[in-house]
Formats: C-alpha cells, structure tokens, sequence
C-alpha cells in the first residue's frame, strides 16, 4: 500500500459525458501527478500539482482539467468523453515539487470505461 | 521532447535463468528510476539512480545508471516466478518536474 488513494476504481460512462476523479496523497506530500495509461501509449504523464499550485504539464487534452484543493487531495475533470479516452488513471504523489531524486508513490488508479 | 526506449518489450523465461532489460534515450536525464507493476495496480518504485555510472543493488536485481546519463539497465539473477510483471524506466528532466516513462517491458517468468 503506498499510501496514495484513488476513487473510484472502476468508471464506467458514455460518450459525450463528463466523470471526476479524486486523488488523495501520502500524508504530508505536497505534489501530485495525474498519469494515463493505455495499452497502446503506455503511462503518459498530464499534469502535475504542487501546494495547491499547477506545477508542470504533459499532454493533457484541453477536454480535461485538473485542480488540487487546500487539504491537497486533488480532482482529475474528463469532460465530452470520447471512447479512446478508455485507460487506466493514475495518480501519484510525492513529498516536494519535484527535483533530481523525488520519488513518486503511485495510487491504485481509476480504470475509465466509455462505452 | 525527451524520449525512453525499453528493450525488451515482451521476455518470457525459465525460473533460475538471469535477464537484462535495456532502458535507452538519445537525452541526458538528472536522474532514472525504475519501477514494477502488476496488472492493475499502481507501478511501484524499485529504485532511483542519479549519477553517471551509478550501480545499486536490491536482492537479485541490479541497476545501472550509463556514465553519460542516458541509458539504464535492468539485471535480473536466478528470476523466480514472483518477478512477473511490467517493469518500466522513467528518466527525470533537468529543466521540468516530469517523469518521463518508458513503454515498459512485459516479464514472464514459468516456473
């Protein structure tokens, strides 16, 4: 258990509809980082939270948006869902901003059918 | 933008028998770390190496960080069944806050 939560774990939804993910990080970590995994694009990186604060982007889809509330859980928004929108997500967490050594601890992740 | 090759994809082997999976990048990364997952759950971090030329060990399972920081290898001895899984590379940038991951290779160790 590494001590970083996700719900839910499993979403199934339609097209053209919107879901939210929640991430809750290890006690006392400050970033975190929401990841897509698919078979065919392996574990992309989208976009990175620090104290509140978005830290760094990869390749998010303007459909989504993300945001890390006071008490640092943070919430992954998919919104006009589209059938290729299908993965695992996850979410990682780690004690700082991120520098040469910061070790990231990865949640359980959120398994998003669109049907 | 930085790329991370892994090679093998797929390696399916005997219990006992030792394995090597490559982790390769054009790029210079500040630090490499590798991880293990296993069908559905989290990747689970094994190690991070940060210097050129770095070796750690853990147990049976040994990291190389390359002496110019673009290249790690993974080295498995005597692979037991309970070594099965995707193990993936993920290099870190100088210039952001990313982990950039590697497309995994896919372990099957038989018994």
């Amino acid at each position: 258990d590494s001590g970083v939560t996700q719900t839910p774990k499993h979403l199934i939804t339609a097209t053209g509809q919107r879901v939210t993910l929640r991430c809750s990080p290890r006690s006392g970590d400050l970033s975190v980082y929401w990841y897509q995994q698919s078979l065919d694009q392996g574990l992309q990186f989208l976009i990175q939270y620090y104290n509140g604060e978005e830290r760094a982007k990869g390749n998010i889809l303007e459909r989504f948006s993300a945001q890390q509330f006071p008490d640092l859980h943070s919430e992954l928004n998919l919104s006009s869902l589209e059938l290729g929108d299908s993965a695992l997500y996850f979410c990682a967490s780690s004690v700082a901003g991120g520098s040469r050594s910061d070790e990231q601890f990865f949640g359980p992740g959120t398994r998003l059918t669109v049907l | 933008t930085q790329l991370l090759e892994q090679s093998p994809q797929f390696l399916s082997i005997q219990e006992g028998e030792n394995l090597t999976v490559y982790c390769n990048s054009s790029s210079v990364f500040s630090s490499l770390q590798w991880y293990r997952q296993e069908p559905g759950e989290g990747p689970v971090l094994l190690v991070t190496v940060v210097t050129g030329g770095e070796v750690k060990k853990l147990k049976r399972l040994t990291f190389q960080f390359g002496d110019a920081r673009k290249d790690s290898s993974l080295h498995i001895t005597a692979a037991q069944p309970g070594d099965t899984g995707l193990y993936l590379c993920a290099g870190g940038e100088d210039s952001s806050y990313k982990l950039i991951f590697g497309s995994g290779t896919r372990l099957l160790v038989r018994p």
